[in-house]
């Protein structure tokens, strides 16, 4: 696609139920990025793919996060039992990766997430 | 520990005038770093990326330097136009694959 594609672009939830944040980013970008945005924070790393592997996962805070990312294309991230603090803004980000490091990020708008 | 450090508090300055933000990491030897523009509600936007052998780079009105000694980044927005107001921020590559955001500076540009 043009650009990076995220859904929901806004989801509540009720503490405790599960959620699936959905990225489609740049057709043939092989790398592909999640950070997460509390309010008026800076961005916080979560997890890196490099076509469908995870070579980087150490910014996931609690094993209730996971993600996939399959087809080297469509990535989801999953939260379970969601909590209060789980409340911030998702975004995803792809570039064309295989080497070319030098590349700046493309962005979707997030999805943003309230846990009530 | 790693650190990035952007000015917290807003930068205000007038139209026509030269804005410069200040970008300072510790304990990071990055190979690049990129400055993004974030709007309200959002994703960041890239602007610019600058590499560990280059002194400035240059965008239109933009200009970024990169002094590897000092471990700073200046970004530079010569003659401000008040669509410049937005939040900047800064990231160093962390290992090979990874930037690492600061938390930005907000600039404003009054008419």
């Amino acid at each position: 696609g043009a650009g990076v594609s995220q859904s929901p672009s806004n989801k509540v939830t009720e503490k405790g139920k599960d959620v699936e944040l959905r990225c489609d980013p740049i057709s043939g970008h092989t790398a592909l990025y999640w950070y997460r945005q509390r309010l008026g924070q800076g961005l916080e790393f979560l997890i890196y793919f490099q076509g469908n592997s995870a070579p980087d996962k150490s910014g996931l805070p609690s094993d209730r996060f996971s993600a996939e990312r399959t087809g080297e294309s469509v990535s989801t991230l999953t939260i379970q039992r969601t909590q209060q603090e789980d409340s911030a803004v998702y975004l995803c980000a792809s570039r064309p990766g295989g080497g070319r490091e030098n590349y700046g990020y493309t962005f979707g708008s997030g999805t943003r997430l309230t846990v009530v | 520990s790693q650190k990035i450090e952007q000015n917290s508090e807003a930068l205000n300055i007038q139209e026509g005038k030269t804005a410069t933000l200040t970008c300072n990491y510790t304990n990071y030897s990055p190979a690049y770093l990129q400055w993004y523009r974030q709007d309200p509600g959002r994703g960041p936007v890239f602007l610019l990326l600058i590499r560990e052998n280059e002194k400035e780079k240059r965008k239109e009105r933009l200009k970024v330097t990169f002094d590897t000694t000092l471990k700073q980044s200046l970004f530079h927005i010569t003659a401000s136009q008040p669509a410049d107001s937005a939040t900047y921020l800064c990231a160093p590559n962390t290992g090979f694959q990874k930037l690492v955001f600061g938390t930005g500076t907000r600039l404003l540009v009054s008419p």
